[in-house]
């Protein structure tokens, strides 16, 4: 069975701290992608990976970073938190490099910035 | 940047209703997804939509395509309260794989 996971499901931090959401998928998917979810926005793409070692930007990237070193797990990084980051973190995975295929999505991070 | 705005954003109906949601854009993609998120839980595929004017059933979901692939509708008939969630439409078009989620349609089924 398919199975996307995310290290924590709640997370709080502290103004100016760094922040690490880490993501393993168990498919053997090459593409991966960080969503940020906020109640009347939808999901909007943060970063995305084609491959290990390989990013590219989505439609919000500014205040996030990511890492892709093995080929299931993509890591989203940010490098001093503030409030407005407060949001549902969720990852996704795809087997296809295409937009009919399928996206497997984990449970979500819920962080909360104070 | 293209945009997909839901409509309505909130519905509360009862048990055996019917609803439609709504999925707009200006632009036009090339597929349509609608995917359902439950409480604690990541978004789960429904359908996929790629021709213009298709129509797909999933039970009592039935999912269209505008002619134009500017839009799309989700319409439940006689609603359970297991269809409670959020819905989501998103379209595929732009870089391979990439999509664009709509803003969300949260429907609430009571008894």
């Amino acid at each position: 069975d398919v199975k996307v996971t995310q290290s924590s499901r709640y997370l709080v931090k502290r103004t100016g701290e760094k922040v690490f959401l880490e993501c393993v998928q168990d498919m053997d998917h090459e593409n991966m992608f960080w969503y940020r979810q906020d109640p009347g926005l939808g999901l909007r793409l943060i970063y995305f990976s084609y491959d290990v070692k390989m990013k590219e930007k989505g439609d919000i990237p500014e205040g996030y970073s990511v890492s892709r070193e093995k080929k299931e797990r993509f890591s989203l990084i940010l490098e001093s938190a503030s409030t407005n980051q407060t949001s549902m973190y969720l990852c996704a995975s795809t087997e296809e490099r295409t937009s009919t295929d399928t996206q497997y999505f984990g449970p979500g991070t819920r962080l909360t910035v104070l | 940047t293209q945009l997909l705005e839901q409509s309505p954003q909130f519905l509360s109906i009862q048990e055996g209703e019917n609803l439609t949601v709504y999925c707009n854009s200006s632009s036009v993609f090339s597929s349509l997804q609608w995917y359902r998120q439950e409480p604690g839980e990541g978004p789960v595929l429904l359908v996929t939509v790629v021709t213009g004017g298709e129509v797909k059933k999933l039970k009592r979901l039935t999912f269209q395509f505008g002619d134009a692939r500017k839009d799309s509708s989700l319409h439940i008939t006689a609603a359970q309260p297991g269809d409670t969630g959020l819905y989501l439409c998103a379209g595929g078009g732009g870089t391979a794989s990439k999509l664009t989620f709509g803003t969300g349609t949260r429907l609430q089924v009571t008894l």
